[in-house]
């Protein structure tokens, strides 16, 4: 079946730094979605990508969708205490249901 | 709307017991998942409903697991008997078609 793979599985930065998830799935997907979790809470939306090549920007957030459809980045730049948490990718098989990858999980060294 | 809706948000129960949990999607939303989170498998989908009816089930784990939604405003997962490998944090989360998940809060499952 349909697999989405993250990496990596966690990361440590120091605050200031930058990050990068990294998602790959096993099949073309038709859009992609990130989504963050706070420690204790539950999965939020942050973005959904949908064309081949896509870049968008959410203040620090940068995510990238590729051109063949099959992976997707987010990358955060220069890092604050708020942005700890899980970041997931998540894309839709053919039949609707909504795949989560495994996540990363950011934890910002003061 | 006050968003996806979950109730209890904590249980401890011991093993063998019956345990509800139970979803109220946000208004107008067709699409409904129950997902179970653990460390060891992330976020696992369990089961998804478009316009109250099941679509797939193939995530849930054995048939102690099911799933019912009754309404377009009511949805429950009941495990019966639980088991200790069954603790794990359940989400509801709905949405329109292809569209972003809102997730409840979340049931903590505790089994001794």
């Amino acid at each position: 079946g349909q697999q989405v793979m993250q990496i990596p599985q966690y990361q440590h930065v120091q605050e200031g730094e930058d990050f990068t998830t990294y998602c790959n799935s096993s099949t073309t997907l038709s859009n992609i979605q990130w989504y963050k979790q706070r420690p204790g809470g539950h999965p939020v939306f942050l973005i959904q990508l949908v064309k081949s090549g896509e870049v968008k920007k959410q203040k620090r957030l940068t995510f990238q969708f590729g051109e063949a459809k099959k992976n997707s980045s987010l990358h955060i730049t220069a890092t604050q205490t708020t942005d700890v948490g899980t970041y997931f990718c998540a894309g839709p098989s053919r039949d609707d249901k909504i795949i989560f990858g495994k996540g990363t999980r950011l934890h910002i060294l003061p | 709307d006050a968003g996806v809706i979950q109730s209890p948000r904590h249980e401890v129960t011991e093993m063998g017991q019956e345990v509800t949990l139970r979803c109220k999607p946000i208004s107008g939303h067709d699409y409904l998942f129950w997902y179970r989170q653990t460390m060891m498998r992330g976020l696992e989908l369990l089961i998804y409903f478009n316009n109250n009816v099941p679509i797939d089930d193939s995530g849930m784990p054995e048939d102690r697991f099911s799933a019912k939604m009754p309404n377009a405003s009511f949805s429950t997962l009941k495990i019966q008997p639980s088991e200790p490998r069954d603790s794990a944090v359940y989400f509801c989360a709905s949405s329109f078609i292809t569209g972003e998940l809102f997730f409840g809060e979340g049931s903590r499952l505790t089994v001794l």
